[in-house]
C-alpha cells in the first residue's frame, strides 16, 4: 500500500513570498491531518479534515494560513505571506477515521523562509 | 483543551539497560493515549495506543506503556534498548469528538540517546 505522499520535500522562500505544500493520503483515509512541527518542539495540529470537512483548525493562523480538501481526497496548505516563523517542516498525516485507527505520516515538507 | 508533558528533553542510557519515557497529560475526562517514535530522516511512526480496556498497552520493537488514571500518566517502558531504539519519542493525547475520531495533541518529545 503506498504511503503518504507530500510535495515538495524541501522549500525555501523569502519571507513575505507565498508558499503551497501539496499531501496525498493513503486511498480511502477519510481523516487528513496538517501539522507544523518546529525544530526541537512536538507537531503541532494546524487543521484536520474528516472527508471535505474541517473537523478542527483553532490553531490555524486563519490571517495566512488556509487548507483545502477539495473531493475529499488530497489536500494543499498555503502560507501567504511567509514570516520567518513559519520555517518549519510541515506534515500531512491520514488516517480511516475510524476511532482506534492510527494516523499514518508522510515524510514533510522543510520550509525555510529567509 | 487537552495538553501534553513530556518532563524530560533528553534522556541516555546504555545498550543494554532498561528504558523508561515519562508522559503526564491533561484532560477532562480519559483521553486516548499514544506514543510515536521519530527516527532521524524518518516519518512518525505508531509504537502503541491506548483507548481502553487493560491498562497496559504493547507495541511494537519491544515496547509497552502503563496508563495510570491516579497520575495522568502513559510512561513508555523498554526493558533492554538497542542502540537502533536512538530516535525521538513523542507522546500524544487523542480528545474524543462526535462520530467516533478524536484531535490529537502532541508533546514537545523526548530524545534518546543509546551509549554502546
Amino acid at each position: 500500500e503506498a504511503g503518504v505522499a507530500q510535495s515538495p520535500r524541501y522549500k525555501i522562500i523569502e519571507k513575505r513570498q507565498s508558499v503551497a505544500f501539496w499531501c496525498n493520503p493513503i486511498s480511502g483515509h477519510a481523516t487528513l491531518y496538517w501539522y507544523q512541527q518546529i525544530l526541537g518542539q512536538g507537531p503541532k495540529l494546524l487543521i484536520q479534515f474528516q472527508n471535505n470537512g474541517v473537523v478542527d483548525d483553532s490553531q490555524l493562523p486563519k490571517d495566512r494560513f488556509s487548507a483545502e480538501r477539495l473531493k475529499g481526497v488530497d489536500s494543499t496548505l498555503k502560507i501567504q505571506p511567509a514570516k520567518l516563523e513559519d520555517s518549519a517542516v510541515y506534515l500531512c498525516a491520514s488516517s480511516q477515521g475510524d476511532l482506534s485507527d492510527e494516523q499514518f505520516f508522510g515524510p514533510g515538507t522543510r520550509l525555510t523562509v529567509l | 483543551a487537552q495538553s501534553v508533558t513530556q518532563p524530560d528533553i533528553h534522556i541516555t542510557v546504555s545498550e543494554g539497560a532498561s528504558l523508561e519515557l515519562r508522559c503526564n497529560y491533561s484532560y477532562g475526562a480519559t483521553p486516548y493515549l499514544f506514543w510515536y517514535v521519530q527516527s532521524p530522516g524518518q516519518g512518525l511512526q505508531l509504537l502503541l495506543k491506548y483507548f481502553s480496556g487493560d491498562t497496559l498497552v504493547q507495541g511494537i520493537k519491544g515496547f509497552e506503556a502503563e496508563f495510570k488514571r491516579s497520575q495522568s500518566s502513559f510512561n513508555l517502558r523498554k526493558p533492554s534498548v538497542h542502540w537502533s531504539d536512538a530516535a525521538e519519542y513523542f507522546c500524544a493525547v487523542g480528545a474524543p469528538y462526535g462520530r467516533g475520531s478524536y484531535i490529537p495533541t502532541f508533546g514537545r518529545g523526548t530524545s534518546l540517546i543509546v551509549h554502546p
